[in-house]
């Protein structure tokens, strides 16, 4: 079983939706996470960091459940400029090492 | 101030070849990290340094592959020789300090990348 696992999409949605991402990770993947936007045949760079007591930046609100090792990313007023994929990502702790989920797909249509 | 750079951008080798990928970490990060993509795959962590130490390189996938970053500057990732499933995007990244990635200082920057191809 992966450590870290997403719905690969992809999702295509109109401008204005709002789409929810979900993630889940199993007991040895994290201390931390995180979700990275990563434009096609670019780099993943980071969107924001997820805490159990959500996380809000603009239109974007991250949540994490412990309890049910549950991971999840809310984009409101979706905006063409959203298009890319997002992954979900633990951080290793005493390994200091990133650990990926596949990635999910946006395509925000006009 | 300039990001993480790798080069080559790409790269296409026949198998049995050697490839000798690049990495030029931001100013003044310790750490150093290589993780790579193979088709349909996840991002995968390989090996992390600090400064010229190797961390951890528990991601390594066989003694082909072999990474240096001699003078904790720029770090080399050779594949020897290289097989087709070695094909895939192999990023770089870097780190002022070994913290969690939500504190500005342990956020990983990724290099764009180098993208082999093993035929």
């Amino acid at each position: 079983r992966k450590e870290v696992e997403q719905d690969p999409g992809p999702f295509n949605v109109p401008e204005g939706a709002t789409v929810a991402f979900n993630c889940t990770y199993s007991n040895s993947a994290s201390q931390s996470f995180f979700w990275y936007r990563q434009d096609c045949r670019k780099e993943p760079k980071l969107l924001m960091s997820v805490y159990s007591s959500g996380n809000e930046d603009g239109r974007f609100t991250a949540q994490l459940n412990r309890a049910s090792q549950y991971i999840s990313l809310l984009i409101r007023d979706s905006k063409l400029s959203d298009s890319a994929t997002y992954l979900c990502v633990g951080w290793g702790g005493a390994t200091n090492k990133l650990i990926f989920g596949t990635g999910t797909l946006l395509a925000v249509q006009p | 101030e300039a990001g993480v750079t790798q080069f080559p951008s790409h790269s296409v080798i026949e198998k049995g070849q050697t490839v000798t990928l690049r990495c030029d970490p931001i100013s003044g990060h310790d750490n150093l990290y290589w993780y790579r993509r193979v088709m349909g795959k996840e991002i995968k962590f390989l090996l992390h340094f600090v400064k010229e130490s190797k961390q951890d390189e528990s991601g390594m996938p066989n003694n082909r592959f072999l990474a240096e970053r001699t003078g904790g500057t720029y770090s080399t990732l050779k594949v020897q020789p290289a097989e087709l499933e070695d094909s895939g995007v192999y990023f770089c990244a870097s780190s002022q300090e070994t913290s969690p990635p939500s504190l500005p200082e342990g956020t990983q920057y990724f290099g764009p990348g180098t993208r082999l191809l093993v035929l």
